[in-house]
């Protein structure tokens, strides 16, 4: 089963407003990223957030993380048609056999439309 | 420019029909892996490697081998493809451990008939 699972699989807003994308994890991680994919092509990293932050903000992006909850969320301000993608989040698992690999959930998909 | 290619793009195959899907990077860095993305799947690792020589199976290695001879070269080899290998397949690399941030390459879209 997937390590990481976004919430919701697909999300349909307009311009301007903010879009909202929720992963939940299973096992206690060191740290979960952020991609991105446009459709049929390579993921691009957005950002990290360790397992002692919190919070962490990269231009209109802004990422929590409640280690408690297990679950992350991810937050687009002011969104832009150029944001219609995918994106998805990877968890690396504590120790043991999820040490060495980053696991993907099955992603979002955010279409913004004009 | 700093980047992860894979050659080829798009490839039509058979069934049984041995095939190589090469990866290649320019940074230097250690980790490598290999993912199959399909629909309602996300992205599931095939194998990895932390260094030269060192390779190890992910999530879902049947049917495939690779190798690491070199550093910056990462192949993929379907010994004998089957149609459930059709996907969308893209290699990764990053600095050193899988924690750090991964470069994909632009994926390799593949059909065995």
């Amino acid at each position: 089963s997937q390590q990481g699972e976004e919430d919701p699989q697909a999300l349909s807003i307009q311009e301007g407003e903010n879009a909202t994308m929720n992963c939940s994890y299973k096992t206690s991680i060191n740290n979960l990223q952020w991609y991105r994919q446009n459709s049929g092509r390579g993921l691009v990293h957005l950002i990290l957030i360790r397992s002692n932050e919190r919070e962490k903000h990269s231009g209109r992006l802004r990422v929590t993380l409640d280690t408690s909850k297990k679950s992350s969320s991810l937050l687009i301000t002011a969104s832009r048609a150029a944001d219609t993608a995918s994106y998805f989040c990877a968890t690396d698992a504590l120790g043991g056999g999820g040490g060495n690999k980053l696991t993907f959930g099955t992603g979002t998909q955010l279409k913004v439309e004009l | 420019e700093a980047q992860v290619t894979q050659n080829p793009r798009y490839l039509i195959t058979v069934t049984g029909k041995k095939l190589t899907v090469t990866c290649s990077q320019n940074m230097n860095h250690e980790y490598m892996s290999w993912y199959r993305q399909d629909p309602g799947l996300g992205l599931r690792q095939i194998y990895y490697s932390m260094n030269v020589e060192v390779t190890d199976k992910g999530d879902v290695p049947e049917g495939y081998k690779v190798s690491r001879k070199e550093k910056r070269n990462f192949p993929l080899i379907l010994e004998s493809p089957s149609p459930n290998q059709t996907s969308l397949y893209f290699c990764a690399s990053s600095l050193t451990v899988s924690t750090d941030t991964q470069y994909f390459g632009p994926g390799t879209r593949l059909t065995v008939l």
